[in-house]
């Protein structure tokens, strides 16, 4: 079966304990994405790569950091989380890059910071 | 830039009713533009997407939207509610440099 998974799914932490969130796509996609969803701001891209060793930053890329060492994998890390990091992320893959073709989702990562 | 915007945070419509979520852009050039739906504790689904030709696509579930250039607008439609299409639906454009933009989302309730 195609699809994106994340873990953890649910993780709660405190302030300046780095953490991982791991995604990984089977579907050979050379475009992955990170975003966060806010309550009314939607989705906000954090990072995104094009492919193994490309990333570049999306719109909200401050106390985070990614790499692509593999194709299939595009870790999300926090090195010193802070409470306004409390959020929902979503990893998302795609084809390519360029914009034409749809994002497939993970089911999502609820993080909290206290 | 490019961007999105709903400008709805809820819509209500009754079951059997059609349904319309509204969304406008504004793109330099000519726009790809998707539709994505979220139901509870799920990531987003893809649901349809304008690349070029028929200003009328039809997507997954029985949606479709409609592409008006003049009015900046992509609107998803549905002929006949249902109540399983609750849920929140977001608009979304490809930006410069290979980024993604999303609108705020717009809630969705079809009441039986």
């Amino acid at each position: 079966e195609a699809q994106v998974t994340q873990n953890p799914r649910y993780l709660i932490t405190v302030t300046g304990k780095k953490l991982t969130v791991t995604c990984s796509q089977n579907m050979n996609h050379e475009y992955m994405s990170w975003y966060r969803q806010d309550p009314g701001l939607g989705l906000r891209q954090i990072y995104y790569s094009m492919n193994v060793e490309v990333t570049d930053k999306g719109d909200v890329p401050e106390g985070y950091k990614v790499s692509r060492k593999e194709k299939r994998n595009f870790p999300l890390i926090l090195e010193s989380p802070s409470p306004n990091q409390t959020s929902l992320y979503f990893c998302a893959s795609s084809r390519t890059g360029g914009g034409s073709y749809e994002q497939y989702f993970g089911p999502g990562t609820r993080l909290t910071v206290t | 830039a490019q961007s999105v915007a709903q400008p709805e945070d809820q819509v209500n419509v009754a079951e059997g009713n059609p349904l319309t979520v509204k969304c406008t852009y504004s793109v330099s050039g000519n726009p790809y533009l998707f539709w994505y739906v979220q139901y509870p504790n799920r990531g987003l689904q893809f649901l349809l997407k304008y690349i070029t030709g028929d200003n009328l696509v039809k997507g997954s579930y029985g949606f479709e939207a409609e592409f008006n250039k003049s009015q900046t607008s992509f609107h998803l439609k549905k002929p006949s509610a249902l109540v399983s299409d609750s849920a929140l639906y977001f608009c979304a454009v490809p930006g410069n440099f290979n980024k993604f933009y999303f609108g705020s989302g717009t809630k969705l309730n079809v009441k039986p």
